[in-house]
């Protein structure tokens, strides 16, 4: 159980174009799922707390309306990077909270050209 | 100074040996300890959780110290497999809100034929 998809997988797009990644959990119910991001060898880094049906709350220096997160149901959140630029380029992970324990998706790598 | 610390590394273990790591925190209202396991360009993945009697889950043993803010994960009779990266985590709830978890940079182990 505790199963959390993110798609796609592996993104590559153009400077100024937005990109859009999934967040599911599979087979449980998330109120609330995390965004992350991950540089080359840096940790991970929350980036903001999606909150279903309502606002998202970010980290301080993450531009909410660069960063738009949507959390319509109990099952999906989706990140929306609008604008991207290169140094937008990392992997984003999602996680999904289910008791005590939060569960990552594998993880979408985006890279901006 | 950096919520979570830890040894980067990299450790060169023989297959077999004993191998320790240790995290230290710096927020005191830290509520919930984690090692999560990262294997390259991949998601993390929850290896276990701390707590504060200590606690052993076959080869892995972890603990807990609150006044010092240290946790340690000692692994016995290494494996191949388990060489990776262990990423020291903490979580601090506020109000009952599901807060996002805290990484460290994680320390990469590799064990050795």
């Amino acid at each position: 159980g505790a199963v959390v998809s993110q798609h796609p997988s592996r993104v590559i797009c153009k400077s100024g174009t937005s990109v859009k990644i999934e967040c599911r959990s599979l087979d449980f119910q998330a109120t609330t799922m995390f965004w992350y991001r991950q540089f080359p060898k840096q940790s991970l880094m929350l980036m903001a707390t999606s909150n279903e049906g309502s606002k998202a709350t970010y980290e301080q220096g993450v531009e909410k309306d660069k960063f738009l997160i949507n959390h319509a149901s109990l099952t999906l959140s989706t990140l929306t990077v609008t604008s991207a630029h290169p140094e937008d380029s990392s992997f984003y992970i999602c996680s999904a909270r289910s008791g005590n324990e939060q569960y990552f998706g594998p993880g979408t790598r985006l890279t901006v050209t | 100074r950096k919520e979570v610390e830890q040894d980067p590394g990299p450790f060169n273990v023989p297959e077999g040996a004993t191998v320790a790591f240790n995290c230290t925190y710096s927020n005191s209202a830290s509520q919930s300890f984690f090692w999560y396991r990262q294997d390259c360009r991949k998601e993390p993945k929850l290896l276990m959780s701390v707590y504060s009697s200590g606690n052993e889950d076959g080869r892995f043993t972890a603990q807990l110290n609150r006044a010092s803010q240290y946790i340690s994960l000692l692994i016995r009779d290494s494996k191949l497999s388990d060489s990776a990266t262990y990423l020291c985590v903490v979580n601090i709830y506020s109000g009952g809100g599901a807060d996002g978890l805290t990484f460290g940079k994680g320390t990469h182990l590799i064990i050795q034929p």
